[in-house]
């Protein structure tokens, strides 16, 4: 069983350049979550698609948008990237909304804006 | 009333002691209260989790204590070894599933031998 994998590990970008960001969910799995973890802080909800819908979104501004293809993979994408939205972003999937399954979560891309 | 407070924030126990992390929360349509441990460079992993219709549950060395009525929850670890040491997270989540979790800010647990 492949886990949920996501690329690239680590990205360095300037500010007011745009990221994508990439998570191939675990086999089986048709809901995908991101989040986003500040140092020293827990993750929080960004956003979260159930057969490429988005189904629920945390405290985050339109410029954080995603999308999830026919697969399952996902995206997340954040336009005029600004230094606070240095962090790790995290990955996670489960078998669905309904099916109380946990989620599993990558080891997440560490984004750093300069 | 979205948040969860974890405390402490960093913990210290020495090899075979039972380190305990408390979380409150104040959202009464939570329902799923889990644990993860993360490891550094690693995303979080599931340790347990509970519902609120019992007041424990145990795995292994991992036990979760829930007090519904105070809105507060604890993870005890029994028999504590040094490949313990991680950081901790509780969190919640409403709607019977694993929707949009809130975590707490962590615990920085470190077991010395």
């Amino acid at each position: 069983e492949t886990g949920v994998t996501q690329s690239p590990t680590h990205l360095i970008k300037t500010r007011g350049q745009q990221v994508t960001l990439r998570c191939s969910s675990q086999s089986g799995h048709n809901t995908v979550s991101w989040y986003q973890q500040a140092l020293g802080q827990g993750p929080q909800f960004i956003f979260q698609y159930y057969r490429e819908e988005e189904n629920g979104r945390g405290n985050f501004p339109p410029r954080f948008s995603g999308l999830q293809f026919p697969n399952y993979s996902s995206e997340l994408n954040v336009n005029a990237l600004e230094l606070d939205d240095s962090a790790l972003y995290l990955c996670a999937s489960s078998s669905g909304r309904m099916n109380n399954s946990p989620l599993h979560f990558g080891n997440g891309t560490r984004l750093t804006v300069t | 009333q979205q948040q969860v407070k974890q405390s402490p924030q960093s913990l210290i126990v020495q090899k075979g002691g039972i380190p305990i992390i408390n979380c409150a929360y104040e959202n009464t349509a939570f329902d799923y209260f889990p644990w993860y441990q993360q490891f550094p460079g690693k995303g979080p992993a599931l340790l347990i989790a509970i519902r609120p219709d019992v007041s424990e549950k145990k795995e292994g060395r991992f036990t979760i204590s829930f007090n519904k009525s105070a809105k507060q929850f604890s993870l005890h670890i029994m028999d504590s070894q040094p490949g313990d040491s991680a950081t901790y997270f509780c969190a919640a989540s409403p709607n019977f599933g694993n929707e949009k979790l809130t975590f707490g800010t962590g615990t920085r647990l470190t077991i010395i031998p």
